[in-house]
């Protein structure tokens, strides 16, 4: 099946730091990407799409200038939270469907996530 | 926009017996139903899904059906061994190929 992957897994960073994680699709390309957002023992959010080429389209409530998406590629999109604060500490979760310029398959594959604690 | 309810929140099951989990969604529009297995930590992994244009499917102990006049899908496992023992996630896409998630379920198989 279709591998995304996801770096770093695991990440402690002090207050007021950016930090950057990277999302790629290792075995196909992805025209679009998505975000999640989870909460221990709670569902994903989808915080936002990653959209190769163009600007991405944030969910209600997440501010863009915050969680800052670049789709440099077609199989790379990297998410960076500016200025982290300890409620910004989660999991965070990229999908991508396998499609590149010619479609968009609707089945997502998942990275391993990104643990990343804000102290 | 796009709502996903779904239950139960947790299960608890005999190892052999069955496992029912239902969703139910708010957009007519959705058409691709997704269920995924979440262990503790890890990704999301795809266990099965369903397209608008089916009503059932199955995959040796898992099946999924959908009712789409009513709105609601259901993942149903049979023979449950403890290594089933995860988190649930039911899903349904809205435009762009969006996923919404359900609630999840968490679901406990007794040896």
């Amino acid at each position: 099946g279709a591998v995304v992957s996801q770096h770093p897994s695991r990440v402690i960073c002090k207050s007021g730091t950016s930090v950057k994680i990277e999302c790629r699709s290792l075995d196909f390309q992805a025209t679009t990407m998505f975000w999640y957002r989870q909460f221990p023992k709670k569902s994903l959010m989808l915080m936002a799409t990653s959209n190769e080429g163009s600007k991405a389209t944030y969910e209600q409530g997440v501010e863009k200038d915050k969680f800052l998406i670049n789709h440099a590629s077609l199989t790379l999109s990297t998410l960076t939270v500016t200025s982290a604060h300890p409620e910004d500490s989660s999991f965070y979760i990229c999908s991508a469907p396998p499609g590149g310029r010619a479609g968009v398959t609707d089945t997502q594959y998942f990275g391993p996530g990104t643990r990343l604690t804000v102290l | 926009g796009e709502n996903v309810e779904q239950h139960p929140s947790t299960l608890s099951v005999q190892e052999g017996d069955s496992a029912v989990i239902k969703c139910t969604y708010s957009d007519s529009a959705s058409n691709y139903f997704p269920w995924y297995k979440q262990e503790l930590g890890k990704r999301p992994q795809l266990i099965i899904d369903i397209r608008s244009n089916v009503g059932e499917k199955k995959d040796q102990r898992i099946a999924v059906t959908l009712n789409k006049t009513a709105k609601h899908f259901s993942l149903h496992i049979t023979e449950t061994q403890p290594e089933d023992s995860a988190v649930y996630f039911c899903a349904a896409t809205i435009s762009s190929y969006k996923l919404i998630f359900g609630s999840g379920t968490r679901l406990l198989v007794r040896p």
